[in-house]
């Protein structure tokens, strides 16, 4: 099983500043199967990203993925007030098809 | 406009069943893998389990292996988990989740909650 470390398990940040959140795999994820997923309090989750790097049907372009092999990056270029959620990755190379944690975006 | 909902949540005594089932709406049912995913009070995701289209072919996590049971009624455009052997740690608000041909997790249904509980 691919076990998936995301960090920071918080990260405090203002609107406007950019955020980076860190997923990695306890080995290679094969072809990039990875993705990204949102989630709201109360809400399900809502995919972001996946291939690592190609964005979901009306994610905004703030939102960017990228990596490969076992290190994998989300980045949202400027933090707008609805962006303050849970993130987590998914590897979806080899099942179970596992996720990160999760990391906690929170406002400063 | 993709919707699935979930039903058949509830309290459970541990050692017993539950059945849930998602509805799906929108898409050719037929033509796509389904999953379940949950999670636990306060917690992160857990996949679950998936299954292909046909049906004839589905995958577990090792923490339910021989206890639930993914299946599909594409005649329905219902998803189905048999949970059998429930125990506490299975309480969880539980999502289906509609599959791409790759795998990763398009749409999601809102959850139904399991509780199991004595």
């Amino acid at each position: 099983e691919i076990v998936l470390t995301q960090s920071p398990g918080t990260l405090s940040l203002s609107p406007g500043e950019r955020a980076t959140l860190s997923c990695r795999a306890s080995q290679s994820v094969s072809s990039s199967y990875l993705a990204w997923y949102q989630q709201k309090p109360g809400q399900a989750p809502r995919l972001l990203i996946y291939g690592a790097s190609s964005r979901a049907t009306g994610v905004p372009d703030r939102f960017s993925g990228s990596g490969s092999g076992a290190d994998f990056t989300l980045t949202i270029s400027r933090l707008e007030p609805e962006d303050f959620a849970v993130y987590y990755c998914q590897q979806y190379g080899s099942s179970p098809y596992t996720f990160g944690q999760g990391t906690k975006l929170e406002i400063k | 406009e993709v919707q699935l909902v979930e039903s058949g949540g509830g309290l459970i005594q541990p050692g017993g069943s539950l059945r849930l089932s998602c509805a799906a709406s929108g898409f050719t049912f037929s033509n796509y893998a389904m999953t379940w995913v949950r999670q636990a009070p306060g917690k992160g995701l857990e996949w679950v389990s998936d299954i292909s289209g046909s049906g004839g072919s589905t995958n577990y996590v090792d923490s339910v292996k021989g206890r639930f049971t993914i299946s599909r009624d594409n005649s329905k455009n219902t998803l189905y988990l048999q949970m059998n052997s429930l125990r506490a740690e299975d309480t969880a608000v539980y999502y289906c989740a509609k599959a791409t041909s790759f795998r990763f997790l398009d749409y999601w249904g809102q959850g139904t909650l399991v509780t199991v509980s004595s």
